[in-house]
């Protein structure tokens, strides 16, 4: 079946430090991949996507691309600033593949980010 | 426009009581999710809607759990003979498509003590 695997957190880094959150999966069809933000006291957000190899998503300074060689969608951005403390998700969907029944997303297990001045 | 809505927003419960989990989607969506966050995982897809019927039932852990979305708007999530395992945040989420992007909802805290 589909799975997500995402760094451990908590990630603490200091303002304007370069970030990197590490995100491989599994898939047994063409999957979309996406990074979801949850910021405290709020619900999911979503923060960008990708819907095939090669592709790479971007918002509000954020990066990842789609690498199908290595099955990894890592998050990037180059300067953090406080406001970016929140947990950030890893996650799928395969619309077109085996399981069918929708886009039901696939999400890995959240890495906490804490940006300190 | 407004987003979509879950209620209550924490429910407390004692062990073997009858739930049942509201949520208002944004109009015009017509695919409708729910999934279910413990403490510390992501998300864990339940069940999923296209329209009033539900399309893929596969997440729901057992038959105690049971959904509706009568007339292809609003979606309750019911949960029968509650345990102290069912305690978790449970997610709404809709999306105006099957194939566009879902917002999620703020949630419903369940509690069973």
């Amino acid at each position: 079946g589909n799975s997500v695997t995402q760094m451990e957190g908590p990630v603490t880094l200091s303002e304007e430090a370069f970030l990197t959150i590490n995100c491989t999966y599994t898939a047994t069809g063409y999957p979309s991949l996406f990074w979801y933000v949850q910021y405290p006291g709020e619900g999911l957000q979503l923060l960008l996507k990708a819907t095939k190899a090669d592709d790479k998503g971007s918002n509000k300074g954020f990066e990842a691309t789609y690498r199908k060689e290595t099955t990894s969608f890592h998050l990037e951005k180059g300067s953090v600033q406080v406001s970016d403390s929140a947990v950030y998700f890893c996650a799928l969907s395969d619309l077109g593949g085996l399981t069918g029944g929708g886009n039901k997303l696939t999400f890995g297990t959240g890495t906490q980010l804490k940006v300190e001045l | 426009g407004a987003g979509v809505s879950q209620t209550p927003s924490n429910k407390v419960t004692e062990k073997g009581k009858y739930v049942e989990l509201r949520c208002d989607p944004i109009s015009g969506h017509t695919a409708l999710y729910w999934y279910r966050q413990s403490l510390g995982q992501g998300p864990e897809f339940l069940i999923y809607f296209q329209g009033t019927g539900a399309a893929d039932d596969s997440g729901l852990p057992n038959d105690r759990f049971f959904a509706v979305r009568p007339e292809g708007s609003v979606s309750t999530l019911k949960i029968q003979r509650t345990e102290r395992g069912d305690s978790a945040v449970y997610l709404c989420a809709s999306s105006l498509n099957i194939a566009d992007t879902q917002y999620f909802g703020p949630g419903t805290r369940l509690t069973v003590l």
